[in-house]
């Protein structure tokens, strides 16, 4: 089965330090998004890219968070520097474009900022 | 804009119980709404959609009813088992766009 592939599954870091989180969409899918998980806020889109292109980061924190799509099997994450608040689990997830077609999760990123 | 509200959880029930999680929507136009699982420790996933009015979606023994009167898609089973336990998130995607809103989510817990 084509899955939406995360790495890495888990990752502890300290204050400041740099993190970057990986996503291998499913081949063929032109749409990506990021988003965010905690028990307060539940699930957040931190940013939407068609085709390669960024159309939405209005969720993101601009100053410490960045998003990327080198190519178009491989999505980024980064938060430099990364703060406590940062922590939870960090889901990509990849589509086909049309309006009525579900969306497919990875199994996340958990990470934790010391 | 669009937006998703569910009932609160956690939702506790008795194996063999009926189950309702309530989902209301607002949007322009006419969106798909989806309704999505997350198990323990993993991704979402769908679970079952309606893209028209009066739609009804169905997987795994769960239903929901796309009613547009009432910007309604509640989810319906019958008899839960333990392992329907999981986090349950209403969405929708509307016309204008491709982004998925999401609701809050709810969580279920099902007791032997």
């Amino acid at each position: 089965d084509a899955r939406v592939t995360q790495t890495p599954r888990h990752k502890v870091t300290e204050m400041g330090q740099e993190v970057t989180m990986r996503c291998q969409p499913i081949l063929g899918h032109n749409t990506v998004f990021w988003y965010r998980q905690t028990m307060m806020q539940g699930l957040e889109l931190l940013a939407y890219f068609r085709n390669r292109a960024p159309l939405d980061d209005s969720g993101m924190p601009k100053d410490r968070f960045s998003a990327e799509m080198p190519d178009a099997t491989l999505a980024t994450l980064k938060i430099q520097p990364s703060e406590p608040r940062d922590s939870a689990v960090y889901f990509c997830a990849s589509g086909t474009g049309a309006t009525n077609e579900k969306l497919f999760f990875g199994s996340g990123t958990q990470l934790s900022v010391l | 804009g669009n937006s998703v509200t569910q009932m609160e959880g956690p939702v506790t029930l008795s194996e063999e119980a009926f189950l309702t999680i309530n989902c209301t929507y607002t949007a322009t136009g006419y969106p798909s709404l989806f309704w999505y699982v997350q198990y323990p420790g993993e991704g979402l996933q769908l679970l079952l959609k309606a893209t028209k009015a009066d739609d009804k979606g169905s997987n795994k023994g769960f239903e929901a009813t796309y009613r547009k009167e009432t910007t309604s898609f509640h989810l319906e089973k019958g008899s839960v088992q333990v392992s329907d336990s999981a986090v349950y998130f209403c969405a929708l995607k509307g016309n204008a766009g491709n982004m998925l809103t999401f609701g809050g989510g709810t969580r279920l817990m099902v007791k032997p």
